[in-house]
C-alpha cells in the first residue's frame, strides 16, 4: 500500500460529460502529480501541484483542469469528454527530500 | 526535452532464465534519477529499482539489476531467475534531480514468462 488513495476506481460516462477524479496524497507529501495512461501506453504527465500551487504542466488538454486543496488532496476535472479520453488516470505524491513518487491505484475512465 | 525510449514492445523469457530489457534516454542534465517500474495486470505501478546518475555502481535489488551506461545514455534492466510473477509491463522512467519533478516514462515493454 503506497498510502495514496484515488477515487473512484472506475468511472463510466458518456461523451460530452464532465467528471472529477480525486486523489489523497501520502501523509506529509506536498507534491501531487497526475498522469494519464492510454491503452497500454506509457504514462504521460499531465500536471503537478505543490502545496496548493501549480508547479508544472505537461500534456494537459485545455478541457482538463486540476487543483490542490488546503488539506493537500487534489482533484482532476475532465470536461467535454471524448472517446479518446478513456484511460487510466494515476495520481502520485512525493516530497523534495525523497527520490520516489508514490502511485495511487488509478482511476479507470471509460467514455462511451 | 527529455525523452525515454524502450525499443522492445514485447519480450519473453523461460522460467528460471535471464532476460534483459533495454532503455535509452536523452537529457542535457548531469544529475538525475532513472527508474524501472513494473505494472502487473492489477495496473498498480510498482518501483522495481532506481539508479542515481552520480553513482557509477550499478544498482541491484535481489534478482533485479541494471546496467547503467551514462555516456551512452543507456539503462537496461536484467531479471535473473525469472519467475511467473515477473510477467508484467515494465516501464523505464527518468527525472532530473532538482526537487520535485515529474517522471518521464518510456512506452513500456511487455514481458511474458513461459513455464
Amino acid at each position: 500500500d503506497s498510502g495514496v488513495t484515488q477515487t473512484p476506481k472506475h468511472l463510466i460516462t458518456a461523451t460530452g460529460q464532465r467528471v472529477t477524479l480525486r486523489c489523497s496524497p501520502r501523509s506529509g507529501d506536498l507534491s501531487v502529480y497526475w498522469y494519464q495512461q492510454s491503452l497500454d501506453q506509457g504514462l504521460q504527465f499531465l500536471i503537478q501541484y505543490y502545496n496548493g500551487e501549480e508547479r508544472a504542466k505537461g500534456n494537459i488538454l485545455e478541457r482538463f483542469s486540476a487543483q490542490q486543496f488546503p488539506d493537500l488532496h487534489s482533484e482532476l476535472n475532465l470536461s467535454s469528454l471524448e472517446l479518446g479520453d478513456s484511460a487510466l488516470y494515476f495520481c502520485a505524491s512525493g516530497r523534495a527530500s525523497e527520490y520516489e513518487q508514490y502511485f495511487g491505484p488509478g482511476t479507470r475512465l471509460t467514455v462511451t | 526535452a527529455q525523452t525515454v525510449t524502450q525499443s522492445q514492445p514485447e519480450m519473453s523469457v523461460q522460467e528460471a532464465e535471464t532476460v534483459t530489457l533495454s532503455c535509452t534516454y536523452d537529457t542535457s542534465e548531469s544529475d538525475y534519477y532513472l527508474f524501472w517500474y513494473k505494472q502487473p495486470p492489477s495496473r498498480q505501478m510498482i518501483l522495481v529499482i532506481r539508479q542515481e546518475a552520480y553513482k557509477q555502481q550499478n544498482a541491484t535489488e535481489n534478482r533485479f539489476s541494471v546496467n547503467f551506461q551514462k555516456a551512452a545514455k543507456s539503462f537496461s534492466l536484467k531479471i535473473s531467475d525469472s519467475q511467473l510473477g515477473d510477467a508484467a509491463m515494465y516501464f523505464c522512467a527518468y527525472r532530473p534531480n532538482s526537487g520535485n519533478t515529474p517522471l518521464v516514462f518510456g512506452k513500456g515493454t511487455r514481458l511474458s514468462v513461459i513455464a
